[in-house]
């Protein structure tokens, strides 16, 4: 199946200091990607979507300003964690749709990013 | 988005067949049901998708009544490494820009 990367794949850093997450997707074009977060033993939350070339979607009580995404090409989503807080330590996951051309085209997931904030 | 509802848990030994129902009850017309493994610390990985009837892979089957209002995912023979959270999604497949929604998954545990 399609290949979704994430890097890095953990990253520690200081309280107040700003952090990127990468994703790219390996063998597809993703016209758009998605991003969760995902807290110890709960399920996935999704924060944005990105879409190529415009501005992203945020859900409902993300704050677009601490968590800027940029797409800036078909195979690149970047989730930037600015100002970063120890609350904001979190499993990051993104994901994207591998278009086929008919219905029934399928949702990869990245491996993770592990963001511990200190 | 279609809601959906699993089992929180399930428990099993290793060789046994698993099956794991999930009830979707406002599906729509155009919605294909996908489930997903996620083990700890790493992202969910597909395991198979559906719209209608019967779907077979190398590592389980879907199987979806006529009325789509419900499916389930049977794992044939599970082993330890079976142990996982697994997640029952609903949604628009053909539309790009549509994420998937993910409620809280059934955790299986697979025992010897």
């Amino acid at each position: 199946g399609a290949v979704v990367s994430q890097h890095p794949s953990w990253v520690i850093c200081k309280s107040g200091t700003s952090v990127k997450i990468e994703c790219r997707s390996l063998d597809f074009q993703a016209t758009t990607m998605f991003w969760y977060r995902q807290f110890p033993k709960q399920s996935l939350m999704l924060m944005a979507t990105s879409n190529e070339g415009s501005k992203a979607t945020y859900e409902q009580g993300v704050e677009k300003d601490k968590f800027l995404i940029n797409h800036a090409s078909l195979t690149l989503s970047t989730l930037t964690v600015t100002s970063a807080h120890p609350e904001d330590s979190s499993f990051y996951i993104c994901s994207a749709r591998e278009p086929t051309g008919d219905s029934g085209n399928t949702i990869y997931f990245g491996e993770g990013s592990w963001l511990t904030v200190v | 988005l279609a809601k959906t509802t699993q089992p929180i848990s399930m428990d099993s030994y290793e060789g046994q067949e698993v099956n794991i129902t999930c009830s979707h009850n406002n599906i729509a017309t155009n919605d294909y049901i996908t489930w997903y493994q996620q083990f700890p610390s790493q992202g969910p990985r597909f395991i198979i998708q559906g719209y209608k009837t019967k779907v077979t892979n190398e590592v389980a089957s879907l199987f979806i009544p006529a009325d789509r209002k419900s499916s389930t995912l049977s794992l044939p023979r599970v082993s330890l490494s079976d142990t996982a959270v697994y997640y029952c999604l609903v949604g628009p497949s053909n539309q790009a820009g549509t994420a998937l929604i993910f409620g809280k998954g059934t955790t299986l545990s697979v025992s010897s």
